[in-house]
């Protein structure tokens, strides 16, 4: 079936960037998202980015897409210690959303 | 503010029983969800719903048992023939926003420990 991979975990120290990676295999998706869990709580839609474009800017997020070798990427500028948390790469579309395991981020003084 | 709500947030069962986990939605949101979270995995589908009165199985449905009568409402019966039921149980809800994308909006979910 068709899968998303994530490396589970990231350190970075508060002020510099994070960038979070992922690889997909459903290459129908037309929409590829990032979701964010705090501890103890439900997951919320942090960006996403259309199939067909390579770069997405959001204030301190950048997605990058590679379509063509199936990798996504978020990019977090001037990481702050709320920023620690899972985030989710999501590919699929409609009913068939497929979540990587999640990438948990810890930001450290 | 709109929003779901999953209920309880901490639930305990002994192993034979049948639990049911509530989600209530104020969205007007018509396709709802059921995931399952475990430890270093990503978030499974258990069943999901378009409509009223309507609903499918995802990739783990056995064990689950759910029911739509209401557009706002779509609870979970955690059955005892589900073997391993113990893990993060989250609701949610999809809407299409104008571009084309579908955003799901969570609940904060249901953690159901089996002793």
């Amino acid at each position: 079936g068709e899968d998303v991979e994530q490396s589970l975990f990231l350190s970075v120290r508060e002020g510099d960037s994070s960038v979070i990676n992922c690889t997909y295999t459903d290459s129908s998706s037309t929409y590829l998202y990032w979701y964010k869990q705090e501890p103890g709580a439900g997951l919320q839609l942090l960006t996403y980015i259309f199939s067909n474009m390579d770069m997405k800017q959001d204030q301190r997020l950048t997605v990058l897409l590679n379509k063509k070798d199936k990798h996504l990427s978020l990019r977090i500028a001037d990481t702050q210690t709320g920023d620690s948390a899972i985030y989710f790469c999501v590919s699929g579309g409609y009913n068939k959303l497929i979540f990587g395991a999640g990438t948990r981020l810890a930001v450290h003084p | 503010d709109g929003g779901i709500t999953q209920s309880p947030k901490y639930l305990f069962r002994k192993e034979g029983q049948n639990v049911t986990l509530s989600c209530e939605q104020n969205l007007n949101h018509d396709a709802m969800y059921w995931y399952r979270q475990d430890p270093g995995q990503g978030l499974r589908l258990i069943y999901y719903s378009q409509i009223v009165n309507d609903f499918q199985k995802g990739d783990i449905a056995e064990g689950y048992s759910v029911s739509r009568e209401k557009k706002e409402s779509f609870p979970l019966t955690v059955t005892s023939a589900q073997k391993n039921p113990t893990a993060f149980y989250l609701c949610a809800s999809r809407r299409g926003l104008r571009d084309g994308a579908n955003v799901l909006t969570f609940g904060a979910g249901s953690r159901l420990t089996v002793l």
